[in-house]
C-alpha cells in the first residue's frame, strides 16, 4: 500500500516563526503536492513538484516556500507565519507514470498560528 | 482556469438509502478527468472514482457511480445502499488532460455526508 506520512498531526506556532511541515511517501512517486484546506474553501493547492529540485507554484504560494531535495520527501517552509496561516495542511503525491492519476494523501497537520 | 462547483455543503440520509452529491464544473478543456475524493472523518483523503471525459460511459465503483453529463459540465456520484462507513466529506475535484509535470487537481468546496443509523 501506499504510504504518505507527515511529521506532525497537529502543531501550534507562534508568529513570525520560522514552521517546517515535512511529507514522506514510500512508493517512489515522482510528483508530490502541498495543499490548505480551509472550511467551505475546500481544498487548494500551494506548491507541488515532479522531479527532485523541481517545484511549481500553485494557486496559492504567497506567503510558503518549499523544499525537494529527495524524490521522497517534500518539505512546506512558512518563512514567518502569520495567523492566517492556520489551516489543515495535506500532502499528496502520484505516480508520474499512472494512468490511473490517483493522489495519495497524508493524514493531514493541523497548524495553528497563534 | 477551471473551477469546480459543489452546491450542497451538507446531506443526510438513513442508512440503506440512494444519495445523488452534486458537483459542476466550468473548463475550456476538451480532454480532462474528473474524480470524487472522499474524507472519512480524523482519517485520509481516499479516491472513490475517477472519470475520463473521453469516455461515455459513466464510471463504477461497487455502490459508488457517476452521472456524467460533459455537456452540461455536470459529475454527480450515486451512492446506493449506504453505510455508516459512508459517513465523510466528499470532495469533486477535475484535471486537465496530463502534460509532463503537470497533475493539478482543482476541488470543490466538499459536501459533508451524514449517513443517519
Amino acid at each position: 500500500d501506499v504510504k504518505v506520512t507527515q511529521s506532525s498531526r497537529y502543531l501550534v506556532k507562534r508568529t513570525g516563526e520560522k514552521v517546517f511541515l515535512e511529507c514522506v511517501q514510500d512508493m517512489d512517486h515522482e510528483n508530490m503536492f502541498w495543499y490548505r484546506q480551509d472550511p467551505g474553501l475546500g481544498l487548494r493547492l500551494i506548491y507541488f513538484s515532479y522531479d527532485v529540485k523541481m517545484k511549481e507554484k500553485g494557486d496559492i504560494p504567497e506567503g510558503y516556500s518549499v523544499s525537494r531535495e529527495k524524490k521522497e520527501r517534500f518539505s512546506l517552509i512558512l518563512e514567518s507565519a502569520s495567523t492566517n496561516q492556520t489551516s489543515m495542511y495535506l500532502c499528496a503525491s502520484s505516480s508520474g507514470s499512472s494512468e490511473l492519476y490517483e493522489q495519495y494523501f497524508g493524514p493531514g497537520t493541523r497548524l495553528t498560528v497563534t | 482556469a477551471q473551477t469546480v462547483t459543489q452546491s450542497q455543503p451538507e446531506m443526510s440520509v438513513q442508512e440503506a438509502e440512494t444519495v445523488t452529491l452534486s458537483c459542476t464544473y466550468d473548463t475550456s478543456e476538451s480532454n480532462y478527468y474528473l474524480f470524487w475524493y472522499k474524507q472519512p472523518p480524523s482519517r485520509q483523503m481516499i479516491l472513490v472514482i475517477r472519470q475520463e471525459a473521453y469516455k461515455q460511459q459513466n464510471a463504477t465503483e461497487n455502490r459508488f457511480s457517476v452521472n456524467f453529463q460533459k455537456a452540461a459540465k455536470s459529475f454527480s456520484l450515486k451512492i446506493s445502499d449506504s453505510q455508516l462507513g459512508d459517513t465523510a466529506m466528499y470532495f469533486c475535484a477535475f484535471m486537465k488532460h496530463r502534460n509532463f509535470g503537470n497533475e493539478k487537481l482543482t476541488f470543490g468546496t466538499g459536501t459533508r455526508l451524514t449517513i443517519i443509523p
